[in-house]
């Protein structure tokens, strides 16, 4: 088990360029969760995969952004035309069924 | 909707000292709680959890009871350590559901 990895850990980028993120789960657990982190706030939900299938997409979630898991494994979150207000850590977590979650470490997103 | 309050920080407290930071819910149901830490950086990690009216989660000394007539989940710990300074989040889980909430963090500093 070598937990939820994301890749970059750190993203500085100009507004209104795009960027895209990584979520590797742990191998064995089919549902996926993007969550957002501003400074000072607890994470929100942004989206949920269950294998490849997109379930869910919170509000938060404007057409800027896609997430997609392909083959139900690795999934990818894209933001196109970032906003400063986009600036925040993005978190990924991966469960099996409903128990309990693993979260990565995130990334950073700073937009400048 | 489902959501978590949780006391305002910065808290600061010497090496054990004894540490309670409140946390009360409003949810349908019979959600699931949870407390979260999250050590400088780190990803969130899953501290305890209790799934159901009076159960106390517990883990490395810190103790949390699910009271429904009071609709709190409290976390407590006796004695402190420096090493147990970190963020904490308090989170549901709605029954028959699948995500988090959070509520926004309590820093808890501990001073040798």
């Amino acid at each position: 088990d070598t937990g939820v990895s994301q890749d970059p850990r750190h993203k500085i980028t100009k507004r209104g360029q795009n960027v895209t993120f990584r979520c590797d789960p742990i191998s064995e657990h089919n549902r996926l969760y993007w969550y957002r982190q501003t400074l000072g706030q607890g994470p929100e939900f942004l989206t949920y995969f269950q294998n490849e299938a997109q379930l869910e997409k919170s509000r938060l979630l404007s057409d800027r952004f896609s997430a997609e898991r392909p083959k139900g494994s690795f999934s990818t979150l894209e933001i196109q035309r970032t906003e400063q207000g986009d600036s925040a850590m993005y978190l990924c977590a991966s469960s099996r069924e409903t128990y309990g979650y693993t979260f990565g470490s995130g990334t950073r997103l700073t937009v400048v | 909707g489902d959501s978590v309050t949780q006391m305002e920080g910065p808290v600061t407290l010497s090496e054990e000292a004894f540490l309670t930071i409140n946390c009360t819910y409003t949810a349908t149901g019979y959600p699931s709680l949870f407390w979260y830490v999250q050590y400088p950086g780190e990803g969130l990690q899953l501290l305890l959890k209790a799934t159901k009216a009076d159960d106390k989660g517990s883990n490395k000394g810190f103790e949390a009871t699910y009271r429904k007539e009071t609709t709190s989940f409290h976390l407590e710990k006796g004695s402190v350590q420096v090493s147990d300074s970190a963020v904490y989040f308090c989170a549901l889980r709605g029954s028959n559901d699948y995500k988090l909430s959070f509520g926004a963090g309590t820093t808890v500093t501990v001073r040798a």
